[in-house]
């Protein structure tokens, strides 16, 4: 149990496009879920923590007009990066945390994505 | 967060014992102690976490210090896919609390 995934694994898109990646919680509910991005080599960055139903809470330095964050079900949140870049280049990763009372968070296997 | 602080990388041999260090000098006393782990272009997994107790499970075996403020994850027998990059982290008993990654140990398995 506790599966995250994401959609899509793997994306290639122009300067200037936007790109909407999904995060699904396939076993359980998720009250939170958060959105990190990782550069090569480097550690996982926080990008932002959203709650069903509400306004996600963005970390310092993350662009909220850029990087849209909806979490319309308690199994469904998805980042849209928007008028994309070469620098937005990066592998993004969303957790999730269950209403189990546990506060373990489980990964979602990532996107990549690429922006030419 | 509290800091937690790990060897950049670490080697080991296949087949054998592995403990990964980590100190957290500044823990509070209801912070918890978790590990997780990344392999190379996956997201990170959990692997086990523990408040005072040793604790151990399917992956791991967590051995926490008497005063908390440094435990060590032992992998009992190394395999070539236990190459990964190893987090330490302290997290508040709230299970809405976010998780803030250092660089964590990269653990090289040599054949």
């Amino acid at each position: 149990g506790a599966v995250v995934s994401q959609h899509p694994s793997r994306v290639i898109c122009k300067s200037g496009t936007s790109v909407k990646i999904e995060c699904r919680s396939l076993d359980f509910q998720a009250t939170t879920m958060f959105w990190y991005r990782q550069f090569p080599k480097q550690s996982l960055m926080l990008m932002a923590t959203s709650n069903e139903g509400s306004k996600a809470t963005y970390e310092q330095g993350v662009e909220k007009d850029k990087f849209l964050i909806n979490h319309a079900s308690l199994t469904l949140s998805t980042l849209t990066v928007t008028s994309a870049h070469p620098e937005d280049s990066s592998f993004y990763i969303c957790s999730a945390t269950g209403v189990t009372g546990t506060d373990t968070q489980y990964f979602g296997p990532g996107t990549r994505l690429t922006v030419l | 967060d509290a800091k937690t602080t790990q060897p950049n990388s670490m080697e080991s041999n296949e087949e054998e014992p592995v403990h990964l260090p980590c100190n957290h000098s500044t823990i509070s006393g209801t912070d918890y102690i978790h590990w997780y782990r990344q392999l190379p272009s996956q997201g990170p997994e959990y692997v086990i976490h523990g408040l005072t107790s040793n604790v151990n499970n399917r992956m791991a075996s967590l051995a926490i210090a008497e005063d908390r403020k440094s435990s060590t994850l032992i992998l009992h027998r190394a395999t070539l896919r236990d190459a990964a990059v190893y987090y330490c982290i302290l997290r508040a008993p709230n299970r809405d609390d976010k998780i803030i990654f250092g660089k964590g140990t990269r653990l090289h398995i040599l054949p």
